[in-house]
Order: C-alpha cells, then structure tokens, then sequence
C-alpha cells in the first residue's frame, strides 16, 4: 500500500536542541497532519494543516503544508526529555475518501 | 468526555484461535478506521468504515474481518486465517468534530 515517505527515521538530540522532520509523498495531499506516539498509547494529535502554503504553530511545535502539496515539515524548538516518542505524519488522499495514509514515523530520542 | 475506547489493553490469543477487538467512539464520527503497527514500523491499514452497515478493505485485510451495525462500534476480529497476528492495533475515527482520533490501542500476543 501506499505510505508516505517521513525522513529522518530515527533522531537522537541534546535537550535544549531544535529538531526538524519532514514527509514527502508522489501524491498530491488535500490535509497534512501530524502525530506523536508514545509507547503502547495511540497517537495524539499535535498539528492539523488544511491549505498549501499553511503555517502553524503548537506550542514549540511548527509545521508546515509544502506548496506543492506534496510535502510537510515539523520543526520542535528547544526539545525537552518529553518530546522523546514518535512522530507520524499522515496526509489525506485527494480521492473522496475519508482515508488518510500515514508516514514510517520519526523515533525522537532526547538526551538530558 | 468524548473519545475512542479500545479494549482489551493486552490480549493473548492461542494459536488457531480467533479474537475480536472492540472499539467503540462517542465523537458522532461517520469514518473509523483499524491500523496494524509492528515494532519499529509505520501504522498500515487493515480496514475503514465510511459509514454504518459499510466497509472497505485496507493495505493489509487478509486474515480479519469487521462489522458496521452501530455508528459508535467497529469491531476487529482477527481470525486463525491471520498467520502473524502479534502486534498492536489502533482503532481510529474521522469527524469534522474533533478530527482524526486515536484510541489507546490493543496489544495482541499469540501464545
């Protein structure tokens, strides 16, 4: 099936550093979101992206819809030891459907 | 509060065995969806439901089945047909309402 490709698949960073992932796909998006998994709990919504072009910003969380709809960023500023998990992007198909498809996932490791 | 429930937490199921997962969401969502994830891997669907009395298969179905009779309930059965049924599985919704939800995941291990 279709997935959606999410870079970098794994990240181990000093607490205080900025961190920055990104997702790219073939298709075109209509909805870009992202999530962050800890273990053995279902993902959480952290930011929903509706337009091309969007910025939005969470907190120290900010992501972006990439203008050719075919990607999107999430930048955390001044990690914390609580930002360790993973972070899934997943981006709704343009056909109709209320299907969305979902990234490999990014494993945030924080250093204190 | 308004949200999915998934249950059991963890599961143990002896080989040729089939067990049913339950999710049941109070959100008003028409779409709720099952995800596969395996260790270290992305969350692959298994099936979704636009609608009650409706369903579709997913990226990975072989092996489960799924029923629609109420708006609030889309349970997952994994049958003896599912070869490596071991993994975690996530339960989720769509609505304009709330968004795209998670719930707190079943974990199945086969014994």
């Amino acid at each position: 099936g279709q997935q959606l490709n999410q870079s970098p698949q794994s990240m181990f960073i000093q607490e205080g550093e900025d961190v920055s992932m990104n997702c790219t796909s073939s298709s075109i998006f209509n909805t870009w979101l992202w999530y962050k998994q800890d273990p053995g709990e279902g993902p959480v919504l952290l930011i929903a992206l509706y337009k091309a072009g969007e910025l939005t910003s969470n907190g120290r969380l900010t992501a972006q819809f990439g203008i050719t709809r075919k990607d999107s960023f999430l930048n955390i500023s001044a990690s914390i030891p609580s930002d360790v998990g993973i972070y899934f992007c997943a981006g709704q198909d343009t056909s109709g459907t209320y299907k969305y498809i979902f990234g490999t996932g990014t494993r945030l490791k924080v250093l204190a | 509060d308004g949200g999915i429930t998934q249950s059991p937490k963890y599961l143990f199921r002896k080989e040729g065995q089939n067990v049913t997962l339950s999710c049941e969401q109070n959100l008003n969502h028409d779409a709720m969806y099952w995800y596969r994830q395996d260790p270290g891997q992305g969350l692959r669907l298994i099936y979704y439901s636009q609608i009650v009395n409706d369903f579709q298969k997913g990226d990975i179905a072989e092996g489960y089945s799924v029923s629609r009779e109420k708006k609030e309930s889309f349970p997952l059965t994994v049958t003896s047909a599912q070869k490596n049924p071991t993994a975690f599985y996530l339960c989720a919704s769509w609505g304009r309402n709330y968004g795209y939800t998670f719930g707190s995941g079943t974990r199945l291990t086969v014994v």
